[in-house]
């Protein structure tokens, strides 16, 4: 599977815009960037997903370089509640399509 | 959205016995659910695929006769974990993929079950 490359740690305020950086330059033209993302002890949740287009959805929005090349997810407004390990990760056809490789992902953290 | 579960939440056991942890998909079916472990501070690594009607499929370096999976029905997949240790106390996660068979399925995860072996 292709690899992707977060920073491993991000620190944002309450109620700014966060932007969490993803490269992923060995992606291939049918790999789908999705993001999840994982709270304190809990199961990861699914965030947003891209193949070319910019996507907006009312959690998130994903920019995508027009290469491909990498990717950034937007929180428009951080709350304390969005304070978890976000994972960039490609999803690519063929074989074991449902399976979901994580990296180390990025850990966001909100000041107050 | 679908919802899985797991059961239970968290347990503790004595070195050497078996805990099984079930997963459910509440409001779906899951011909395929994945499991997961999470180590502290890291991420998480898949162990195995369950399919139903069919075995697991292992990961590499997992021990199939230690980590035994059961998919009995399209609504729940079960791990056992055999003569635990504490090395294998741990956060299991179990996840199932939407339905449509495309990359763009959403995988819905369970809410984890923290395993500590005494």
């Amino acid at each position: 599977d292709a690899k992707t490359t977060q920073p491993n740690s991000m620190e944002s305020n309450e109620e700014e815009p966060v932007h969490l950086p993803c490269n992923h330059s060995t992606i291939s033209g049918t790999d789908y960037i999705h993001w999840y993302r994982q709270l304190p002890s809990q199961g990861p949740e699914y965030v947003i997903h891209g193949l070319t287009s910019n996507v907006n959805n009312r959690m998130a929005s994903l920019a995508i370089a027009e290469d491909r090349k990498s990717s950034t997810l937007i929180l428009h407004r951080a709350t304390l509640r969005d304070a978890a390990v976000y994972y960039c990760i490609l999803r690519r056809s063929g074989g074991s399509n449902y399976k979901l490789t994580f990296g180390k992902g990025t850990l966001l953290t909100v000041n107050p | 959205g679908a919802v899985v579960s797991q059961h239970p939440s968290w347990v503790i056991c004595k070195s050497g016995t078996s805990v099984k942890i079930e997963c459910r998909s509440l409001d779906f079916q899951a011909t395929t659910m994945f499991w997961y472990r999470q180590f502290p501070k890291q991420s998480l690594m898949l162990m195995a695929t369950s399919n139903e009607g069919s075995k697991a499929t292992y990961e590499q370096g997992v021990e199939k006769d230690k980590f035994l999976i059961n998919h009995a029905s399209l609504t729940l997949s079960t791990l056992t974990v055999t003569s635990a240790h504490p090395e294998d106390s741990s956060f299991y996660i179990c996840s199932a993929p939407g339905t449509s068979g495309s990359l763009t399925d959403t995988q819905y995860f369970g809410p984890g079950t923290r395993l500590t072996v005494l």
